[in-house]
C-alpha cells in the first residue's frame, strides 16, 4: 500500500515550453505531497510542500511563479515548471505522507533543449 | 533548508568489506529513515528508526541513532557491488510535516 505514481519518467523539452509532472497517490489520500529536486550527483532539496485545497508553501529560494504548484483533489498534485530553461534540468521526486511514513514518487528526469 | 549531512561524500571499498556511513543534523526529530538511490532512479526507502530507539537491523543493514549527538550511522555489512548506490538519510522533524534530506554518501563497491 501507500504508492505514489509519479509521471512521466523523463521528459525533454524545449526552452520557454512548460512542463507539467503528476504525482497520484493510488491507495490513500495525501492532504500533504511534497516536491523534491536534485542536481546531478547532489542531494535532493525540498522545494514546496503542496497542501490540499490552499496554496503550497515553497522553500526559500525557489521562484514560486516558475514552478507552479497545484494539489486541487486529496490524490493528485502536479509541479508545473513554467517558461523552462536549460538550469531547470534536474530530476524531480515527489513525496506524500501517509499514514505510517513517507512515499515516494519514482521521479522525473527532466531535460531542457 | 537542508537538515541532514552526511560523511563520507564518497566511500569506495571492495566486495565484502563492511561500509559505515554516517548523518547529523540539527533539530529534534521523531524518526530518521535511510534511502538508497541508484544513479538518475527513484529513492528506495531502506529503514526507519524511531526517536526512541537506538538501534535497529534489517537484513545486511544496521542502523543506530545517537540522540544526544544527534547523529546517525549506516551499517552495510558483507557488501556486493549491487549496493553501489547513492545513500541519504532524512529526517523527521518534531515540528512540521515535512523532513529533510542528508547531502548524501555516495558507495562504489569494487567487484
Amino acid at each position: 500500500g501507500a504508492v505514489v505514481s509519479q509521471h512521466p519518467s523523463r521528459v525533454i523539452c524545449k526552452s520557454g515550453t512548460s512542463v507539467k509532472i503528476e504525482c497520484r497517490s493510488l491507495d490513500f489520500q495525501a492532504t500533504t505531497m511534497f516536491w523534491y529536486r536534485q542536481f546531478p550527483k547532489k542531494s535532493l532539496m525540498l522545494m514546496a510542500t503542496s497542501n490540499e485545497g490552499s496554496k503550497a508553501t515553497y522553500e526559500q529560494g525557489v521562484e514560486k511563479d516558475k514552478f507552479l504548484i497545484n494539489h486541487a483533489s486529496l490524490t493528485l498534485s502536479t509541479l508545473t515548471v513554467t517558461s523552462a530553461h536549460p538550469e531547470d534540468s534536474s530530476f524531480y521526486i515527489c513525496s506524500a505522507r501517509y499514514s505510517y511514513g513517507y512515499t515516494f514518487g519514482s521521479g522525473t528526469r527532466l531535460t531542457v533543449v | 533548508s537542508q537538515q541532514g549531512e552526511e560523511d563520507p561524500q564518497a566511500l569506495s571499498i571492495q566486495e565484502g568489506e563492511n561500509a559505515t556511513m554516517n548523518c547529523s543534523y540539527k533539530t529534534s526529530i521523531n524518526n530518521l529513515q535511510w534511502y538508497r538511490q541508484n544513479s538518475g532512479r527513484g529513492l528506495v526507502h531502506l529503514i526507519l528508526i524511531r526517536s526512541n530507539e537506538r538501534e535497529k537491523h534489517s537484513g545486511r543493514l544496521r542502523v543506530t541513532l545517537d540522540t544526544s549527538k544527534k547523529s546517525s550511522s549506516l551499517l552495510i555489512t558483507a557488501s556486493r557491488a549491487a549496493d553501489t548506490a547513492s545513500y541519504f538519510c532524512a529526517t523527521d522533524p518534531n515540528t512540521g510535516n515535512q523532513f529533510y534530506f542528508g547531502t548524501g554518501t555516495s558507495l562504489t563497491v569494487i567487484p
